[in-house]
């Protein structure tokens, strides 16, 4: 079974350019889930989504993030205009579906894009 | 709210000593409990979990029991590997099924 997979791996911007990333989550699974780790940090919730609808994006800077999942499948999270402080690595995680207990909120990780902001 | 401890790192020991890294958490009701773990260079991967009080979650030789009366969920493992240096996150899920992270501990196994 294939994975979570993220592009690119790796980027390196200036501040107040634009990026955006890129999330392939396993066949199959309704709950995609964007985060953002910063060095030395656990994982941060940025946004949530349900199929194409968004669970949570409490935590999402709506200023300059944005992300959407418009067939329910990929997902891309964009940063625009980018700030020094958005340099981190850009988690894409999926699971099965929200349900209590069992696997089937197992969160399944990418190898993530890690940002550079000059 | 609902919060995850765990004790700072970095972490170094020499191959074959014994593990123990500790989680506590700070919930309402009964979440389930998680360790993941982050090789150098890659995503995080699940180690093990549980979903109840008094589970005790296993794999790759590591091992975790859900403790309620103490709210922990200490990562302990007998005999440490070089390939087992990597960064160890515990985490639960909150009642909207989203993981609550602790900070991470680097964990380095010495030769």
């Amino acid at each position: 079974e294939a994975g979570v997979a993220q592009s690119p791996r790796y980027k390196i911007i200036e501040k107040r350019q634009s990026v955006a990333f890129w999330c392939n989550p396993i066949s199959g699974h309704a709950t995609l889930y964007w985060y953002q780790q910063i060095l030395g940090q656990g994982p941060k919730l940025l946004i949530q989504f349900q199929n194409n609808g968004v669970v949570d994006d409490s935590q999402l800077p709506k200023d300059r993030f944005s992300a959407e999942r418009l067939k329910g499948v990929d997902s891309t999270l964009k940063i625009q205009p980018a700030k020094l402080e958005d340099s981190a690595v850009y988690l894409c995680a999926s699971s099965l579906r929200l349900a209590e207990g069992g696997s089937s909120n197992i969160q399944y990780f990418g190898a993530g894009t890690r940002l550079s902001v000059l | 709210g609902n919060s995850v401890t765990q004790m700072e790192g970095p972490v170094t020991l020499s191959e074959e000593a014994f593990l123990t890294i500790n989680c506590t958490y700070t919930a309402t009701g009964y979440p389930s409990l998680f360790w993941y773990v982050q090789y150098p260079g890659e995503g995080l991967q699940l180690l093990l979990k549980a979903t109840k009080a008094d589970d005790k979650g296993s794999n790759k030789g590591f091992e975790a029991t859900y403790r309620k009366e103490t709210t922990s969920f200490h990562l302990e493992k007998g005999s440490v590997q070089v390939s087992d240096s990597a960064v160890y996150f515990c985490a639960l899920t909150d009642s909207n099924y989203q993981l609550i992270w602790g900070a991470g501990t680097k964990l380095i196994i010495k030769p």
